[in-house]
């Protein structure tokens, strides 16, 4: 299958510090990427999603300012927590998918904010 | 809006036993995915599900659609240790602009040796 990669994969921050983390499809051009956040033992939670080239749509109750979401090329797309804090620790994955194709989801990224 | 609910949330099996997770819309799907998730790991994608009805077999694992395509289960026979980890089902809505998933809760499986 696709390949769908994710950086980094943890990251420890202090509270008030912005976190980016990169999202890339490696074999196939996606139209469209998703960034969900996961708490321990629980679902995955669509926070956004994004299409090339334009804006993305943020689900209810995600603060666009705060989850800054860049989708530049076809095969990147990153997320920017803006000035992080405990509460935004989570487990973040992004996935890719080319236009009605299938998903393919990115290993994750670890964030816990001190 | 859109829910995708999933039972059971838990379930601890002995090696060898069977186990089935059920998952149940609110609204009427185009199509339904299903994910495992292994501890620590990201969701793997295991099939997909488009027609009313359809059934989808994957060596012990059994996949099913309904016909109202509202319910999907997943049915595993004679559980290895291999098969630890939670399952997620995904539900795509058939109407309306909307193309992402909605995740059910998932069922983390326990496989007892």
């Amino acid at each position: 299958g696709a390949v769908v990669s994710q950086h980094p994969s943890r990251v420890i921050c202090k509270s008030g510090t912005s976190v980016k983390i990169e999202c890339r499809s490696l074999d196939f051009q996606a139209t469209t990427m998703f960034w969900y956040r996961q708490f321990p033992k629980q679902s995955l939670m669509l926070m956004a999603t994004s299409n090339e080239g334009s804006k993305a749509t943020y689900e209810q109750g995600v603060e666009k300012d705060k989850f800054l979401i860049n989708h530049a090329s076809l095969t990147l797309s990153t997320l920017t927590v803006t000035s992080a804090h405990p509460e935004d620790s989570s487990f973040y994955i992004c996935s890719a998918r080319a236009d009605f194709g299938e998903q393919f989801f990115g290993p994750g990224t670890r964030l816990t904010v001190l | 809006g859109q829910q995708v609910m999933q039972i059971p949330q838990y379930q601890h099996v002995q090696e060898g036993e069977d186990f089935t997770t059920y998952c149940n819309s609110s609204t009427t799907l185009s199509n339904i995915q299903w994910y495992k998730q292994r501890p620590g790991g990201h969701p793997v994608f295991l099939i997909q599900l488009v027609k009313s009805g359809e059934v989808k077999k994957q060596k012990r694992l059994t996949f099913q659609f309904g016909e109202a395509k509202k319910n999907s289960s997943l049915h595993i026979t004679a559980t290895q240790t291999t098969d630890v980890g939670t399952y997620f089902c995904a539900g795509r809505l058939s109407s309306g602009s909307a193309r992402q998933l909605t995740f059910g809760s998932g069922t983390q499986l326990t496989v007892l040796p």
